[in-house]
């Protein structure tokens, strides 16, 4: 596609419910991102992966994050047993030869 | 570790006025340095990028220079546009890894 899609745009979900995001990056790009956004903030890192390799996930906030890219391409980030504090837009960005991130237009999770 | 800091907004200003949106920032290595743009309903996309001392970034009419004997990376305009109001965000990466930004300026500018 021409640039990097996720997927729903918008979810509510009640407390204690599970999510799932997708995100399908740039045909060909090798890296992959994840990042939390909240009100009025800059985004900041939960995940990286570099095809199927998760190689960093130190930016997860707790073990109720978890983020998969199965077959190099599309990732998703689920999150079990939502709370307040999860509230946030969640952007993907996939990265090519040139370092540049293109970023979705993110997912805005309301959890209620 | 690294951080990046911005001047807060929100920034408003009149059309054609000249735009400054201070931008500094700590880090342990030599990152690369971007300025990514949000306008309104729209994702965040990338504005202009420097990836060593002294390279000046630019595009639509917009510059930063990366200066690393004052860790700043300021983002300049000579004439704002209406078009221009948008949340802008400055940030750096390290050897192409995960992007730390700043906090974000919105700017507003009026007819």
């Amino acid at each position: 596609g021409a640039g990097v899609s996720q997927s729903p745009r918008y979810k509510v979900a009640k407390r204690g419910q599970d999510v799932a995001l997708r995100c399908d990056p740039i045909s060909g790009h090798v890296s992959l991102f994840w990042y939390q956004q909240a009100l009025g903030q800059g985004p900041e890192f939960l995940t990286y992966f570099q095809n199927e390799a998760q190689l960093d996930k130190s930016g997860l906030p707790s073990d109720r994050f978890f983020a998969e890219r199965p077959e190099g391409s599309v990732s998703t980030l689920k999150i079990q047993r939502t709370q307040q504090e999860d509230s946030a837009v969640y952007l993907c960005a996939s990265q090519g030869g040139s370092y540049e991130q293109y970023f979705g237009p993110g997912t805005r999770l309301t959890v209620t | 570790g690294d951080s990046v800091t911005q001047m807060e907004g929100p920034v408003t200003l009149s059309e054609e006025a000249f735009l400054t949106i201070n931008c500094t920032y700590t880090a342990t290595g030599y990152p690369s340095l971007f300025w990514y743009v949000q306008y309104p309903g729209e994702g965040l996309q990338l504005l202009l990028k420097a990836t060593k001392a002294d390279d000046k970034g630019s595009n639509k009419g917009f510059e930063a220079t990366y200066r690393k004997e004052t860790t700043s990376f300021h983002l300049e305009k000579g004439s704002v546009q209406v078009s221009d109001s948008a949340v802008y965000f400055c940030a750096l990466s390290e050897q192409g890894g995960k992007l730390i930004f700043g906090q974000g300026t919105e700017l507003s500018v009026k007819p």
